[in-house]
């Protein structure tokens, strides 16, 4: 199979501090990984695509300075959320394409509070 | 830019009913379409993936459906259990990306 996983689950942060998200493919490399934002009630967005050895491709208004997004291993991409405030509050979702098969594995995802 | 519609957004039934939800895309330039499952606060399950040249994918008690010129799949659910109470998403796939619908969120009441 094709395990994806998602570290941490859930985080609290204070409004202003920086938090790292990190998505890992266990069993596959993954040249190509996403990142989600989910609210509530409402589907995922896509953010990002994170490519291994090079920049992330950002969504339309996305802010790339505050979504640091760095895939240095084929097994291994993260996010930071910079300065964090209240309103990044969310549920981040990341998924890797296991090389080829176009068949997306996701993440369990990490609920991030910022009080 | 590729819009995906899941009709109905809540879907609530009793246990053992068959059931069929709808998903409509905008573009039918997709390379496939995948069905998934996310529990409440949860990352998503893989159920069924069909590519662009298949016509439908089965997999124990579901079955999807793809009809790519009409823009249309649909996910069958035969037999429905309590268990299978979640939110339901349809992703195709167009230019490297996935695009959600809404979801249904479908509950099944024993």
């Amino acid at each position: 199979g094709a395990v994806v996983s998602q570290h941490p689950s859930w985080v609290i942060c204070k409004s202003g501090t920086s938090v790292k998200i990190e998505c890992r493919s266990l069993d596959f490399q993954a040249t190509t990984m996403f990142w989600y934002r989910q609210f509530p009630k409402q589907s995922l967005m896509l953010m990002a695509t994170s490519n291994e050895g090079s920049k992330a491709t950002y969504e339309q208004g996305v802010e790339k300075d505050k979504f640091l997004i760095n895939h240095a291993s084929l097994t291994l991409s993260t996010l930071t959320v910079t300065s964090a405030h209240p309103e990044d509050s969310s549920f981040y979702i990341c998924s890797a394409d296991k090389t080829g098969t176009h068949g997306y594995t996701f993440g369990s995802g990490t609920r991030l509070t910022v009080v | 830019k590729q819009e995906v519609t899941q009709i109905p957004a809540a879907l609530s039934v009793p246990e053992g009913e068959n059931l069929v939800l709808n998903c409509s895309f905008t573009d039918s330039a997709i390379y496939n379409l995948q069905w998934f499952r996310q529990d409440p606060g949860k990352g998503l399950t893989s159920l069924l993936l069909i590519q662009s040249s298949q016509r439908e994918q089965t997999s124990g008690r579901l079955n999807a459906s793809l009809d790519k010129s009409s823009g249309r799949s649909t996910l069958y659910i035969a037999a429905s259990q309590p268990g299978d109470s979640a939110t339901y998403l349809c992703a195709p796939l167009e230019g490297g990306k996935l695009i959600f619908g809404q979801g249904t969120e479908l509950s099944v009441k024993p």
